[in-house]
């Protein structure tokens, strides 16, 4: 069975700077999808980013990026130049290509912006 | 709609009683999703739905747990004889069916339940 680990409960991190946020993944399949998701007090899941396994070039949406390293399962999401906005939970889902497209989740960050 | 309409937002209720949380999927999406975001988890796939196969309910908990999917569209999700363990946020997706690069899941802001 596939699973998603988040480590890190909780970051914070000052207005302007970077921060990552790491994930890392087990699977036996070849061929998958990843995702970051946004969670603001609002409860709204919000997608932040998506990654193809097959793509060996790291997915970027403006200042959010990831590290890709598929034979190491991880999936790290850099947030370059924080903005209070982007203080929220973070969850990292893993989802495979067969059967139902299911999402597997980590147990999300929550991370802070500090002003 | 614009998107995922879940309702009500929040629901209290005491133990033993029934609860129906309801999900309207973005229009056109034929796959949807029930997951539950219990405190301090992450979050817990219950059902899946898809145009009009057979559904997937390997993530429902127990049998007090059940769902329906009417017309393709509007989803209810119904725990009977509620328990405090049931005590979560309940979040409902839709996609679109087909290739797996278009199952982008789009999110309802959830129902926060409460059993007291």
């Amino acid at each position: 069975a596939q699973t998603v680990t988040q480590s890190q409960p909780e970051m914070s991190v000052q207005e302007a700077e970077t921060v990552t946020l790491s994930c890392t993944y087990d699977t036996s399949e070849s061929n998958y999808y990843l995702f970051w998701y946004k969670q603001p007090p609002s409860r709204q899941m919000i997608l932040v980013i998506r990654q193809e396994a097959y793509k060996q070039q790291n997915a970027t949406e403006n200042r959010f990026s990831v590290n890709f390293q598929k034979a190491a399962k991880s999936f790290s999401l850099k947030i370059s130049d924080s903005q209070l906005g982007d203080t929220a939970m973070y969850f990292c889902a893993f989802m495979d290509t067969s059967g139902t497209y299911k999402y597997i989740f980590g147990t999300g960050t929550r991370l802070k912006v500090l002003a | 709609g614009a998107g995922v309409s879940q309702s009500p937002s929040n629901k209290v209720t005491e133990k033993g009683k029934d609860v129906e949380l309801r999900c309207d999927p973005i229009s056109g999406h034929t796959a949807l999703y029930w997951y539950r975001q219990s405190l301090g988890q992450g979050l817990e796939f219950l059902i899946y739905f898809q145009g009009n196969s057979a559904p997937d309910k390997s993530g429902l908990p127990s049998d007090r747990f059940s769902a329906e999917r009417t017309g393709g569209s509007v989803s209810t999700l119904t725990i009977q004889r509620t328990q405090q363990e049931d005590s979560a946020v309940y979040l409902c997706a839709s996609s679109l069916a087909g290739l797996a690069g278009q199952n982008i899941q789009y999110f309802g802001a959830g129902t926060r339940l409460s059993v007291l």
